[in-house]
């Protein structure tokens, strides 16, 4: 199964401030096929980003995906205070779907 | 909308069996591929199975494989998880999901998430 690894494992920031996550796969990750959710305390996830760059129905373009192959990015432009959360990685290139262990955006 | 609500959760011994539940509004539910997923602590984010709409094809993680069952009732707009022979390790959040499927890859895209239901298995 591909693994993901997530960078940094905590990122602590203030608002306004760009954030910048990295996922990186254990091997090729067919069609790009990367997504990215978020997490706050007591919520359900939520679907921000898949096919690696393309964001889902009402997010806020603040939020970009990017990368191909192996090495993804979340990038959020100007940090809101909504946007303090825990990050996860999510492949669907490949069986079983796997995540990545998550960053958590902080704030500072 | 579409919201998916999860219930059962609770503390069981191990060995012992539990049954999980999600019902879903907004959605078509009988034309939808649904999940379960999990979060144990301090790791990440974990498949447990996954349903097709009709229910008569089903699949599982290596984890739980010959342990969990999951199921639907279409009448009800309810997925379920039947989880038997628990053990420590099963101690987690347990997330419904509806996904996409992509049969290019036999994987699923996880587009809506229920909020979750602990389960604490005690040894």
């Amino acid at each position: 199964e591909i693994v993901l690894t997530q960078s940094p494992g905590t990122l602590s920031l203030s608002p306004g401030e760009r954030a910048t996550l990295s996922c990186r796969a254990s091997q090729s990750v067919r069609n790009n096929y990367l997504a990215w959710h978020q997490q706050k305390p007591g919520q359900a996830p939520r679907l921000l980003i898949h096919g690696a760059s393309s964001r889902a129905t009402g997010i806020p373009d603040r939020f970009s995906g990017s990368g191909s192959g192996t090495d993804f990015t979340l990038t959020i432009s100007r940090l809101e205070p909504e946007d303090f959360a825990v990050y996860y990685c999510q492949q669907y290139g490949g069986s079983p779907p796997t995540f990545g262990q998550g960053t958590r955006l902080e704030i500072k | 909308e579409v919201q998916l609500s999860e219930s059962g959760g609770d503390l069981v011994q191990s060995g012992g069996s539990l049954r999980l539940s999600c019902a879903a509004s907004g959605l078509t539910f009988s034309k939808c591929l649904m999940t379960w997923v999990r979060l144990a602590p301090g790791k990440g984010l974990e498949w447990v199975s996954g349903i097709s709409g009709s229910g008569d094809s089903t699949s599982y993680g290596d984890s739980v494989k010959g342990r969990f069952t999951i199921a639907r009732d279409n009448s009800k707009n309810t997925l379920y998880l039947q989880m038997n022979s628990l053990r420590a390790e099963d101690t987690a959040v347990y997330f419904c999901a509806k996904v996409q499927y992509y049969s290019d890859s036999n994987s699923y895209l996880f587009d809506y998430w229920g909020q979750g239901t602990l389960v604490t298995v005690s040894s």
